[in-house]
């Protein structure tokens, strides 16, 4: 079946550093969502990308998906204590459910 | 308040029993799954319903069963063939189609003793 890879799967950063997140599908997806989990939380929906090579922002949050419609990637800028959590995507690939991947924790020190 | 709730968010059971996690939502979304995830892993999927008295195994439905008799509610029941039951088990709701995003509940914690 369909598989989204994500990578790094954990990732420390100190406080103000950037942060970056991979997704990656061997399938052309129809398009990928992004999903933040708190500590001790449920995943929250953060976004959706559908078109190729799009890019979108939300604060320090910028958000792309490939040309290829392919791959994704979350950027963080300047990561605060309120980023930590772990950030899924999940993309579809014209059949009739999304695909989570595996996650990035992401860790912030202060 | 709209939403969707789990019960109970703490469960503990003996092995060998069946447990039943309820979810229930009045978003008026038709499609509901149900997910588990293992410590630092991701989202896999066991069940979803697009319709009431309809239902569809995920990547994972060995040794789960659930039913869809209302559009609120998708229990799920672990049963006593799961032969790693313990985990966190997410309930979402959407609005059909897959460019709906899912929401969630708060979970449940099922552990196994």
């Amino acid at each position: 079946g369909q598989q989204v890879m994500q990578i790094p799967q954990y990732q420390h950063v100190q406080e103000g550093e950037d942060f970056t997140t991979y997704c990656n599908s061997s399938t052309t997806l129809s398009n990928i969502q992004w999903y933040k989990q708190r500590p001790g939380g449920h995943p929250v929906f953060l976004i959706q990308l559908v078109k190729s090579g799009e890019v979108k922002k939300q604060k320090r949050l910028t958000f792309q998906f490939g040309e290829a419609k392919k791959n994704s990637s979350l950027h963080i800028t300047a990561t605060q204590t309120t980023d930590v959590g772990t950030y899924f995507c999940s993309g579809n690939n014209a059949g009739n459910m999304l695909t989570f991947g595996g996650g990035t924790r992401l860790m912030v020190k202060p | 308040d709209g939403g969707i709730t789990q019960s109970p968010k703490y469960l503990f059971r003996k092995e060998g029993q069946n447990v039943t996690l309820s979810c229930e939502q009045n978003l008026n979304h038709d499609a509901m799954y149900w997910y588990r995830q293992d410590p630092g892993q991701g989202l896999r999927l066991i069940y979803y319903s697009q319709i009431v008295n309809d239902f569809q195994k995920g990547d994972i439905a060995e040794g789960y069963s659930v039913s869809r008799e209302k559009k609120e509610s998708f229990p799920l029941t672990v049963t006593s063939a799961q032969k790693n039951p313990t985990a966190f088990y997410l309930c979402a709701s959407s609005m059909l189609g897959v460019y709906n995003e899912q929401f969630f509940g708060p979970g449940t914690r099922l552990t196994v003793l």
